[in-house]
């Protein structure tokens, strides 16, 4: 069936980084945008970035513009979200999540805790 | 970026009753090409967000027909209407017609 499966997060101390993987089955990877969405624990939904089905566009929120850096691997139907100088802001929920117009499935999301 | 402004911010219901939701977004949602990129999510307590309507009135594969969505340029609204136990949760709004796409706060909907 289709599926998204997140990994990656942990717990990271403020300044390091981490790198985040959405793992996807069941349909053709490479026809799809996808996206990074977060939620910091008892929040709403912020959303993070975004690449094109072939990997040549890409877009990042302004809050994490020139920390984080969205990447895929169409190969290996695997997208990435590198985490660097993560700060304590940072600290929720990360779920990717497919789209061609709509975020129609979303993984269940790997927990990132930012925190000395 | 667009501002998408939900009302009200929690709702709480009798099963059977009715409810609605409101998200305005600070400039109108319709694209040159005919569209509107409005959707509606549902975010069941300890799960991911699920898609209930994509482009302001359609409803996505698998959900009920008591859910209903409508509104143009930037008013929309979210029925539901027959309330159940299973429609707890937060519902969001959000538009992707221009990046960064946005979300609404989200509406808390218990039931009573």
């Amino acid at each position: 069936q289709v599926q998204l499966v997140e990994s990656g997060g942990g717990v990271v101390q403020p300044g390091r980084s981490l790198r985040l993987s959405c793992a996807a089955s069941g349909f053709t990877f490479s026809s799809y945008g996808m996206h990074w969405v977060r939620q910091a624990p008892g929040k709403g939904l912020d959303w993070v970035a975004v690449m094109s089905k072939d990997g040549n566009q890409k877009y990042t929120a302004d809050s994490v513009k020139g920390r984080f850096t969205i990447s895929r691997d169409n190969s290996k139907n695997t997208l990435f979200l590198q985490m660097n100088s993560l700060r304590a802001e940072d600290t929720g929920l990360y779920f990717c999540a497919r789209s061609l117009r709509a975020l129609d499935i979303w993984g269940q999301g790997t927990m990132v805790t930012v925190s000395s | 970026e667009i501002v998408m402004t939900q009302t009200p911010l929690s709702l709480s219901v009798s099963p059977g009753q009715p409810a609605s939701i409101s998200c305005k977004s600070s400039q109108s949602l319709l694209h040159s090409d005919g569209e509107t990129y409005l959707y509606w999510y549902l975010q069941k307590p300890g799960q991911s967000p699920q898609l209930l309507i994509y482009e302001v009135s359609n409803r996505f594969s698998g959900v009920p027909d008591r859910f209903s969505g409508s509104g143009s340029g930037t008013d929309f609204t979210l029925k539901i209407s027959r309330v159940e136990a299973e429609d707890v949760g937060v519902y969001y709004c959000m538009q992707t017609l221009q990046l960064p796409p946005t979300f609404g706060q989200g509406t808390n909907v218990e039931i009573k």
